[in-house]
């Protein structure tokens, strides 16, 4: 079974819109998750670390919610540069040697 | 500040030869490194671990005789890539990790695209 789980989309969205991400994990021991964006023939980029219940940045807010198992990661008015892959990585916490990556979620905000 | 480097940024070479892939990490000392890869269209799959020092420990179906990894100083891990072929075509990407700063955190280099004529 995988450890994590999306939506692979792509979800097509216009500008300004919010759009969100579900992932849903099977380990229940993770306690720490990283959602990074990928752009095209690049590497991943870190966006936002969730420790805890959840984080906010700017427009990007991401939401843990244990009892159910999944990550959720929220954009705010959506800009063309937000146009990438998303992955939600679970992090190290449960003894992997390196963070391990599925397909994401492919986002392409259109004009 | 954790800025991982990596050289050349995309090669093209012919088949039945070695390219080397550096990896640096410029303002930290990285206690492991990991090589990944990623076809296109595919996600990054984890190659191989290393640490500074030591033998690489590979993921199953990573074949350690053709991608040779050396970690022999701690800012520095080569990739060798031996004998290569078409379908080692794709895009290697490292990380670097160290002890003691944001323990849970990975910095990846920029890749490299390497194509095999």
């Amino acid at each position: 079974r995988k450890e994590v789980e999306q939506d692979p989309g792509p979800f097509n969205v216009p500008e300004g819109a919010t759009v969100a991400f579900n992932c849903t994990y099977s380990n229940s021991a993770s306690q720490s998750f990283f959602w990074y964006r990928q752009d095209c023939r690049k590497e991943p980029k870190l966006l936002m670390s969730v420790y805890s219940s959840g984080n906010e940045d700017g427009r990007f807010t991401a939401q843990l919610n244990r009892a159910s198992q999944y990550i959720s990661l929220l954009i705010r008015d959506s800009k063309l540069s937000d146009s990438a892959t998303y992955l939600c990585v679970p992090g190290l916490d449960t003894g992997r040697r390196a963070l391990t990556f599925g397909s994401g979620t492919r986002l392409q905000v259109q004009p | 500040g954790a800025v991982v480097s990596q050289h050349p940024s995309w090669v093209i070479c012919k088949s039945g030869t070695s390219v080397k892939i550096e990896c640096r990490s410029l303002d930290f000392q990285a206690t492991t490194m990991f090589w990944y890869r990623q076809f296109p269209k595919q996600s990054l799959m984890l190659m191989a671990t290393s640490n500074e020092g030591s033998k690489a420990t590979y993921e199953q179906g990573v074949e350690k005789d053709k991608f040779l990894i050396n970690h022999a100083s701690l800012t520095l891990s080569t990739l060798t890539v031996t004998s290569a072929h078409p379908e080692d075509s794709s895009f290697y990407i490292c990380s670097a990790r160290t002890q003691g700063r944001g323990v849970h955190e990975q910095y990846f280099g920029p890749g490299t695209r390497l194509t095999v004529t």
